[in-house]
C-alpha cells in the first residue's frame, strides 16, 4: 500500500524557516517524481513544486512563481524521503502542505498526482 | 483568479446525475493537456478520481466519468450517493505559467 506521511509543520514567525518531510512507503520511491502542494484556509489547492527522479535529468526541480527563490525541494532516495525547505516565510504561506507521488501518462508529459499524504499544517504568524 | 473555471457548487438528489464543468483556455486544456480530477472528502486528503481526462484509477467506482473537448472538461457522477458529498477539483498543466493549475473546486451536495 502506498503511503505518504508529511511531518515538520507548525507555528513559525514571518521571515523564519521551516523544513517539511514526506516519508514514503509501499512503492519504489526513487522511480517517481515527487511534488508538494498547499491549501490555504478556505482556499483551493495550489501547486508548490516538484522534483524529478535521478534517472530523469538528475533530480531537477521546478517551482511555482509564488515560492520560487524561497522554497527548495530535495530528496533522499536511500531513506524514501522528500523535503520541502521553506525560507523567508510569509503569512500568506500559511496552509496545509501535501506531498504527492507524481506520475505521467507518457514520457515527458505533465504529471498527475496519484497519491497524496494527509498533509501537515504550517502557520506563519506576523 | 484560477485559470480553470468551475462552478462553486452543484447539487442533486440521490440517484441523480450531476456534472461539473471545468473551463480552461488555449494555454492549458485547449493546448491538449490532460485534465485530472480529485475528490476531497471533508477532513481528508485529496484523492485522484480521474486521470488523463477520462481514466479511472483502480478502486474508483464507474459512477464517475470524465471527458474533455476543446478548452473544457467535465466530470459526471451518475447514481449520486450520500458518500459523494465532497469538493471536486479539476487540474491541468498551463504552458504560460509552466506549472500546474487547479480549478477553485466544486462542492457537491446530495439533497
Amino acid at each position: 500500500e502506498v503511503q505518504l506521511v508529511e511531518s515538520g509543520g507548525g507555528l513559525v514567525q514571518s521571515g523564519r524557516s521551516l523544513r517539511l518531510s514526506c516519508t514514503a512507503s509501499g512503492f519504489s520511491f526513487g522511480d517517481y517524481a515527487m511534488s508538494w502542494f498547499r491549501q490555504a484556509p478556505g482556499k483551493g489547492l495550489e501547486w508548490v513544486g516538484f522534483i524529478r527522479t535521478r534517472a530523469y535529468g538528475g533530480t531537477t526541480t521546478k517551482y511555482a512563481a509564488s515560492v520560487g527563490g524561497r522554497f527548495t525541494i530535495s530528496r533522499d532516495d536511500s531513506k524514501s524521503i522528500a523535503y520541502l525547505q521553506m525560507n523567508s516565510l510569509k503569512t500568506e504561506d500559511t496552509g496545509v502542505y501535501y506531498c504527492t507521488r507524481s506520475s505521467s501518462l507518457y514520457t515527458n508529459s505533465p504529471f498527475y498526482f496519484d497519491y497524496w499524504g494527509q498533509g501537515t499544517l504550517v502557520t506563519v504568524s506576523s | 483568479q484560477s485559470l480553470l473555471t468551475q462552478p462553486p457548487s452543484v447539487s442533486g438528489a440521490p440517484g441523480q446525475r450531476v456534472t461539473i464543468a471545468c473551463t480552461g483556455s488555449s494555454s492549458n486544456i485547449g493546448a491538449g493537456y490532460d485534465v485530472h480530477w480529485y475528490q476531497v472528502l471533508p477532513g481528508t486528503a485529496p484523492k485522484l478520481l480521474i486521470y488523463g481526462s477520462s481514466n479511472r484509477p483502480s478502486g474508483v467506482p464507474d459512477r464517475f466519468s470524465g471527458s474533455k473537448s476543446g478548452t473544457s472538461a467535465s466530470l459526471a457522477i451518475t447514481g449520486l450517493q450520500a458518500e459523494d458529498e465532497a469538493d471536486y477539483y479539476c487540474q491541468s498543466y498551463d504552458s504560460s505559467l509552466s506549472g500546474y493549475v487547479f480549478g477553485i473546486g466544486t462542492k457537491v451536495t446530495v439533497l
